[in-house]
């Protein structure tokens, strides 16, 4: 019962370079996350995925894209990171957009 | 979006004491979860709240949706709860907002 797993756990970028955080769940939800936690503050939403086929932006998707793989799996890309996506970012699942979530490890990205 | 606020921002306890945490917000909910992340970065679910009591071990929560606020209340605080407690909210767009935060510190 892994829950939600993220990889990778720490990643350092240069200015420019893209990366793809994976995400995947084992719960049979439906409905997928992914938040930044930047220091001091509380968690926003970049993304999200209702239901497996659809995507929709959050609060801060600019520089951001999503895959919604199959059911499991909702990965999150930087096509040319900047310094201001440094940041942790969290995936999460739940069986239905108005029900409980369950968060994954994090992903702490530093890009210099 | 829905505006969540948090009080107080930051709570020190001895061990044994019991507190209370809340949250307000500025619009109905559909959705309203409490969080708590401990100090390795680590978020976990302690109650799916959008209306009502419910109870967990030491910990409860109790939600009045008509008066737009919910309590997170800690009896017998041990060092494990120390971390930082998230409310958060979602209205009809179904995005759920995080507040600040509260930092519980306990002390043995």
């Amino acid at each position: 019962n892994a829950g939600v797993t993220q990889t990778p756990k720490f990643q350092v970028l240069k200015t420019g370079q893209s990366m793809t955080l994976q995400c995947a769940q084992d719960m049979n939800h439906n409905s997928m996350y992914w938040y930044r936690q930047d220091p001091g503050m509380g968690l926003r939403l970049i993304y999200y995925s209702a239901s497996e086929g659809t995507t929709d932006k959050g609060e801060v998707p600019n520089g951001y894209n999503v895959s919604r793989l199959n059911k499991r799996e909702f990965s999150l890309r930087l096509e040319s990171a900047a310094p201001s996506q440094t940041s942790v970012y969290f995936c999460a699942s739940s069986e239905d957009r108005n029900l409980g979530y369950t968060f994954g490890s994090g992903t702490r990205l530093t890009v210099v | 979006g829905i505006q969540v606020e948090q009080s107080p921002p930051d709570l020190i306890l001895q061990e044994g004491a019991n507190s209370t945490l809340r949250c307000n917000f500025s619009d109905s909910v559909n959705n309203l979860q409490w969080f708590h992340q401990n100090p390795w970065g680590q978020l976990i679910n302690l109650f799916y709240i959008p209306s009502g009591t419910k109870q967990n071990g030491r910990l409860s929560a109790t939600t009045v949706a008509t008066e737009r606020y919910s309590l997170l209340y800690i009896s017998s605080s041990q060092t494990t709860d120390s971390g930082v407690y998230f409310c958060a909210v979602a209205g009809r767009d179904y995005k759920l907002s995080f507040g600040a935060g509260t930092t519980v510190t306990v002390r043995a």
